[in-house]
């Protein structure tokens, strides 16, 4: 069963614009990780957050954690083309074991 | 320093057919997964190991077999292919759990006709 929740399924956008994404978890969780893929690619890690933070900021990427919430949102500023693909978010739920992924966020970025 | 590797990158296989999916890693990572991606069901996780000579079930373990005889190997078999593994099989690796990040490897795609 999956943990997290992205939300929406699929995005598209101009570029230049900003695009949001939402993960949904359903359990205490120690970490959060946002992943890319590419079509027809492997996934690539983009940031961390740990349970105890609440933002964190990596270039044109801001993401936000809401424990009370159990949620988090993923923002890329400014899009490009090249940010097309698909965004996943994975949890940690205790010490030493798998990240378990959501279902992904496809995003379309257009010229 | 070529990351995770995938042999092979893409297979068709006859239902009840056998096959053994390699995954390497030249980062000296501890960890290593076996996931299988399909539409609109994400990443799912089917087996893992935590070092050279261990392994352990994840979330859809039926079907397949693991095995991590060499800390930088980790192969995935299927000893009777069914349609139903059908599917992109990712491998990744990393250096532990928690707040390490996944490294993927480029996929293998599996048809069973």
């Amino acid at each position: 069963s999956q943990q997290g929740e992205e939300d929406p399924q699929a995005l598209s956008i101009q570029e230049g614009e900003n695009a949001t994404m939402n993960c949904s978890y359903k359990t205490s969780i120690n970490n959060l990780q946002w992943y890319r893929q590419n079509s027809g690619r492997g996934l690539v890690h983009l940031i961390l957050i740990r349970s105890n933070e609440r933002e964190k900021h990596s270039g044109r990427l801001r993401v936000t954690l809401d424990t009370s919430k159990k949620s988090s949102s993923l923002l890329i500023t400014a899009s490009r083309a090249a940010d097309t693909a698909s965004y996943f978010c994975a949890t940690e739920l205790s010490g030493n074991t798998p990240l378990v992924f959501g279902k992904g966020t496809r995003l379309s970025v257009i010229a | 320093n070529a990351g995770v590797t995938q042999t092979p990158k893409f297979r068709v296989l006859k239902t009840g057919q056998s096959m053994t999916l390699l995954c390497a890693q030249d980062m000296n990572h501890e960890y290593m997964y076996w996931y299988r991606q399909d539409p609109g069901m994400g990443l799912r996780l089917i087996h893992y190991s935590v070092g050279e000579g261990t392994t352990a079930k994840g979330e859809v373990p039926d079907g397949y077999n693991v095995s991590r005889l060499k800390k930088q190997n980790f192969l995935l078999g299927l000893e009777s292919a069914a349609p139903s593994q059908t599917s992109v099989y990712f491998c990744a690796s990393s250096y532990s759990a928690g707040v390490f990040e996944q490294y993927f490897g480029p996929g293998t795609r599996l048809t069973v006709t």
